[in-house]
């Protein structure tokens, strides 16, 4: 069965940055990218960009671009995103997904607050 | 960027009902659609993938077809559990581009 757990809740003040983390497992990171997505409070889905672990490829879609950071590490099968320069308005779920958008994180939520 | 414009916003449906739910693609997208489902505080479940096919465990009563540039998912016979957020997604073209939702509610 694959299975990604993301981390847990994050708090971040304006201005800084916070990692989130989606560990895989059943699957093997290196197969695939895997995805990135955001879901603002009561709006549809984002897609952020989306990481290849074999090669390090990375996609952004502009508007993330400079805002999110996707490594990963394929010896703990897990991947990063990190949110740059938080602001109130990236208070939001964030969620991972495998290539076929088959299996997906169970999200977490991000709070910017000072 | 491609648009994927889905309509309509919100629906009030009745158990039994049939539910067609759309999403028109800016540009040509071929059969690179997904549909799923979201119920509240869960993460999306892809219902339908490659525009037609039905993912594993999915029940019948949901369906997805292609007409041109025009995407339909269909839920046959509504059951109380269908009550969900319903998302469509083109991956034929980076960035990848969701449409904005539709909310199934009961009347």
């Amino acid at each position: 069965e694959v299975l990604l757990q993301q981390s847990g809740a994050d708090l971040g003040k304006p201005g800084t940055s916070v990692k989130l983390s989606c560990k895989v497992s059943g699957y093997n990171i290196r197969n695939n990218f895997i995805h990135w997505v955001i879901q603002r409070p009561g709006k549809g889905l984002e897609w952020i960009g989306a990481i290849d672990p074999a090669n390090g490829n990375i996609l952004y879609t502009e508007k993330f671009r400079g805002k999110a950071t996707l490594t990963a590490d394929t010896s703990s099968n897990t991947v990063y995103m990190q949110l740059s320069q938080l602001k109130s308005d990236d208070t939001t779920i964030y969620f991972c997904a495998t290539y076929f958008f088959d299996q997906w994180g169970q999200g977490v939520m991000v709070s910017v607050s000072s | 960027d491609i648009q994927m414009t889905q309509s309509p916003s919100s629906m009030s449906v009745s158990l039994g009902d049939t539910v067609t739910i759309t999403c028109r693609a800016s540009q040509d997208v071929g059969i690179s659609v997904n549909w799923f489902q979201q119920k509240p505080g869960m993460s999306p479940r892809r219902l339908i993938y490659r525009a037609t096919n039905l993912a594993d465990g999915v029940p019948s009563r949901f369906s997805g077809s292609r007409s041109g540039s025009d995407y339909s998912f269909t839920i046959s016979s509504l059951e109380s559990e269908d009550v969900a957020d319903y998302h469509c997604l083109q991956f034929d073209e980076y960035p990848l581009t969701f449409g904005s939702g539709t909310k199934l509610e009961i009347k």
